[in-house]
């Protein structure tokens, strides 16, 4: 059972440049969720797709953009790099029914430094 | 948008029992989540309430009330490798979680 993949695992970038991190999910889940966690202020949503084809953009997405070409599938882009977004970047996905718990499952996480 | 505050650390004996507890502030509530964190891995799904009460599973307990913008986290019997990072999380109407910033629990011998 994969669950929920995200590469790289951790990547140090010079400012300016343009990184994708990857993320695919192999649970047929509906719903994808790019989160960043820094320190003292907890995961923060940047962007989101409720069903392949849609996205939305969450509490923090200036800088980054997403796609959802399939269900798997949930890359994230930062066109042109800054410090400030040195942070640990999480994946996640639900089933999106709406129903019940309708919980949210996390990949292990990507370490950006931005130097 | 919501506000959620939590305790940042916590500190107990092995065997104890320890509470967090997490208020909320919210446009809109559709349940509230716990999960657990160690250190340097993903979040990990505890438990789930959506209705005043308690929901108990194994040594952890979670409790919610709507009306007070009030959950806790029980954890009993505390073990080493209960220490770990606890969040709390408020999803709102368009089913988004939003985070507290988390409190550090620390297991002692």
């Amino acid at each position: 059972i994969a669950g929920i993949t995200q590469a790289p695992t951790s990547q140090i970038l010079a400012a300016g440049r343009r990184m994708t991190l990857r993320c695919t999910q192999d649970m047929r889940h509906n719903a994808m969720y790019w989160y960043r966690q820094d320190l003292g202020l907890g995961l923060r949503l940047i962007h989101y797709s409720n069903t392949a084809g849609t996205t939305g953009k969450g509490e923090v997405p200036d800088g980054y953009s997403v796609s959802r070409a399939n269900t798997d599938d949930f890359p994230l882009t930062l066109a042109s790099a800054v410090p400030s977004q040195t942070s640990v970047y999480f994946c996640a996905s639900s089933e999106g029914s709406g129903s019940g718990t309708d919980t949210q499952y996390f990949g292990p996480g990507t370490r950006l430094t931005v130097l | 948008g919501q506000n959620i505050d939590q305790p940042t650390e916590m500190t107990a004996t092995e065997g104890a029992i320890v509470q967090i507890n997490c208020t909320y502030q919210t446009s809109g509530f559709n349940g509230l989540f716990w999960y657990q964190q160690h250190a340097g891995e993903a979040p990990t799904f505890l438990s789930y309430n959506v209705l005043d009460g308690l929901e108990e599973k194994g040594r952890f307990s979670s409790f919610l009330s709507r009306s007070k913008g009030y959950s806790y986290l029980l954890l009993k019997e505390l073990q080493m490798k209960d220490s770990a990072s606890y969040l709390c999380a408020v999803r709102d109407a368009d089913y988004k979680l939003s985070f507290g910033a988390g409190t550090t629990v620390t297991v002692r011998a």
